[in-house]
């Protein structure tokens, strides 16, 4: 079935550093991607649309600037956390979806120190 | 608008007994809901899913859930509980059709708890 890979699964950096999370199908293309993020012990809240080829499209509060999304080809988006901090330790998490059926990466977890 | 809403954040039962993890959700359009699971440190799973087909739809490791329209609920059961089954459950509500996303609202999730 189709798989959405994420990498890298964990990941620890130093603030002021930034950090690149990759999201790839890997047997379907994906025009459209979603980009989450989970607080401890909170829910998963979208935090963009990476569109290929074109801008993403972030929600209400989330910073562009400091989350880059590029989504370069059908089947990869990144998000770049820029100049990270120990706040935006977090789990993120992209979906794809070929049709009907969403399918999510891994996930990725964050810690800032 | 659309959302979701899971009435408890914590359910704790005994291992062999029923489980009921509650949710109901508000949509303007016939909505797609999921069930989804996340064990801990570990990503999410997708246990069943409702996209305006039969109203009970059976899920992995024996989970069943019905959609009620005239409730506007989506509750998810099973049987019999398994140790296994300890883990954070998602409602998950579609973005409509015809948007061309597929973007997903979350519940803000029941921690089920199996006791011995």
């Amino acid at each position: 079935g189709a798989v959405v890979s994420q990498h890298p699964s964990w990941v620890i950096c130093k603030s002021g550093t930034s950090v690149k999370i990759e999201c790839r199908s890997l047997d379907f293309q994906a025009t459209t991607m979603f980009w989450y993020r989970q607080f401890p012990k909170q829910s998963l809240m979208l935090m963009a649309t990476s569109n290929e080829g074109s801008k993403a499209t972030y929600e209400q509060g989330v910073e562009k600037d400091k989350f880059l999304i590029n989504h370069a080809s059908l089947t990869l988006s990144t998000l770049t956390v820029t100049s990270a901090h120990p706040e935006d330790s977090s789990f993120y998490i992209c979906s794809a979806s070929p049709g009907n059926t969403i399918y999510f990466g891994e996930g990725s977890w964050l810690t800032v120190v | 608008a659309q959302s979701v809403t899971q009435l408890d954040s914590h359910v704790s039962v005994s291992e062999g007994t029923p489980v009921l993890l509650r949710c109901n959700y508000s949509s303007s359009y016939s909505p797609s809901l999921f069930w989804y699971v996340q064990h801990p440190n570990k990503g999410l799973q997708l246990l069943l899913k409702y996209t305006s087909a039969a109203t009970l739809v059976k899920g992995i490791n024996g989970f069943e859930a019905e959609f009620k329209k005239s409730e506007t609920s989506f509750h998810l059961t099973k049987p019999s509980a398994h140790m296994s089954d300890a883990a954070e459950y998602f409602c998950v509500v579609s973005d409509p059709p015809g948007t061309g996303r597929r973007a997903l609202t979350f519940g803000s999730g029941t921690r089920l708890q199996v006791q011995p």
